[in-house]
């Protein structure tokens, strides 16, 4: 059974760094790339970027590049994503997923069960 | 990038069929995915590809293409499928990156 399990949630400070997890298991976790999600309060979901676990390759969508970093550790199955100095505007769920797909479109057909990410003084 | 424009709400009366639309440049070039988000959990995928289901997604979901417009009809609407949808479909500029519809909100009347 393919699953993303994600860390739990966090609570911080303006200024703060951190990093957030999502472990993969039940297939083959560097053949599949990996997206984060983000879900601001009552909003939609936006694309952050994704990272073929395989080699690394990471691209970011234009709004989150250099505000976020991500990052994955093969040999534990898991993804990252970290903030070295965090904002308010940065409270939100966040999601990984696995994509899936070819030339035709992706898809994103596994979902972590998000982690909720508060950043207040 | 691109963009991709849902209608924000839209509503059906149980039993009676909906289609939910997203429309965007990229859609004339890859195939729309769908995604149904109840309050509270994550997403869930529900339609893939050219009228793809995964296992589990009731067959009353279907999907269609044309042109600049992707559609996730809904036949014989349940209570539970009152939720948000959100298309999303390949970015065209070809660095394997995606984008979202900003998500309709469906109510079951």
């Amino acid at each position: 059974e393919v699953q993303l399990v994600q860390s739990g949630a966090e609570v911080k400070k303006p200024g703060e760094s951190l990093k957030i997890s999502c472990k993969g298991s039940g297939y083959s976790f560097t053949s599949y790339w990996i997206g984060w999600v983000r879900q601001m309060p009552g909003k939609g979901l936006e694309w952050m970027g994704i990272i073929y676990p395989g080699d690394s390759d990471t691209r970011y969508s234009p709004s989150f590049q250099g505000q976020v970093t991500i990052s994955a550790d093969k040999s534990i199955s898991t993804a990252y994503l970290q903030w070295s100095s965090l904002k308010a505007s940065d409270t939100a769920m966040y999601y990984c997923a696995r994509l899936s797909g070819d030339s035709s479109g992706y898809y994103l057909d596994y979902w972590g069960q998000g982690t909720l990410v508060t950043v207040s003084s | 990038s691109s963009e991709l424009t849902q209608d924000p709400a839209v509503s059906v009366a149980l039993g009676q069929t909906v289609r939910i639309t997203c429309q965007g440049d990229s859609l004339r070039s890859y195939y729309a995915s769908w995604y149904q988000q109840k309050p509270g959990q994550a997403p869930v995928l529900v339609i893939y590809g050219k009228n793809n289901r995964p296992s589990g997604i009731p067959d009353r979901f279907s999907g269609s293409s044309s042109g600049n417009t992707a559609s996730l009809t809904i036949t014989g609407a349940q209570a539970e499928d009152e939720a948000d949808y959100y298309c999303n479909s390949r970015d065209s500029s070809g660095n394997h990156l995606g984008v979202f519809g900003g998500g309709t909100k469906l109510t079951v009347l």
